[in-house]
């Protein structure tokens, strides 16, 4: 059982957005602002996509976004394109020191 | 341009010892960043193993027991690698396991690099 939760599948259409909840505690996504979001494409490493709640690496397309409101952090893809089909993670510090990961969602752009 | 590349051997027997290494280019390893190894069993998701900084001061994850008692991660800054030591191997550490490169502000923030995994299979 993953320390922070998401769904385990979202799907959206070419040019849609979806958005992709990651629930925690007060003890890491509520009480941090250290939220961060990875795409991973099968058989590839983790990638960073949103670090800090809602900025994006340089690099990193502005379709995605991210925000936090209470305890859950959430990711957003606008303008949803094939390849952003993968598995999206989400990931906190928590209090004791330590980093928790969500359980991943995977994203499909039927 | 940072780059972390991870080795060891493939294939552990039960009850072994797991060691992998990771040897990062680009960036000293005695700097500003924190140093992470996560793994990734076969189909799931991600975790977080533990964290090391250059001083040799160590974060791991306290929510496996008795996984922390197993784990010890350690920093050769000379060679500008981290390493890994995972005891008491059985099938359920088969996964594939990554290090990267983690920022510390306020909190451990992300991590922004990072290698391209090894699969380790633990079998007789």
């Amino acid at each position: 059982q993953s320390a922070l939760t998401q769904p385990a599948s979202v799907s959206g259409s070419p040019g849609q957005s979806i958005t992709i909840s990651c629930t925690g505690t007060s003890s890491d996504v509520g009480g941090y602002n250290s939220v961060s979001w990875y795409q991973q494409h099968p058989g590839k490493a983790p990638k960073l996509v949103i670090y800090d709640v809602n900025s994006r690496p340089s690099g990193v397309s502005n379709r995605f976004s991210g925000s936090k409101s209470g305890n859950t952090a959430s990711l957003t893809i606008s303008g949803l394109q094939a390849e952003d089909e993968a598995d999206y993670y989400c990931s906190s510090h928590r209090r004791d020191l330590a980093v928790v990961f969500g359980g991943g969602t995977k994203l499909t752009v039927v | 341009q940072v780059q972390l590349q991870e080795s060891g051997p493939g294939l552990v027997k039960p009850s072994e010892t797991l060691s992998l290494t990771c040897a990062v280019s680009g960036y000293s390893i005695s700097s500003a960043y924190y140093w992470g190894w996560i793994r990734q069993p076969p189909g799931k998701g991600l975790e977080w193993l533990g964290t090391v900084y250059h001083s040799g001061s160590t974060y791991y994850n306290p929510s496996l027991p008795p996984l922390n008692s197993r784990v010890t991660i350690s920093v050769d800054t000379s060679k500008n690698q981290f390493s890994l030591k995972l005891s008491s191997v059985t099938a359920a550490d088969t996964a594939v396991y990554y290090c990267a490169r983690s920022l510390y502000s306020g909190g451990f923030s992300y991590f922004d690099y990072w290698g391209q995994g090894t699969l380790v299979t633990v079998s007789s």
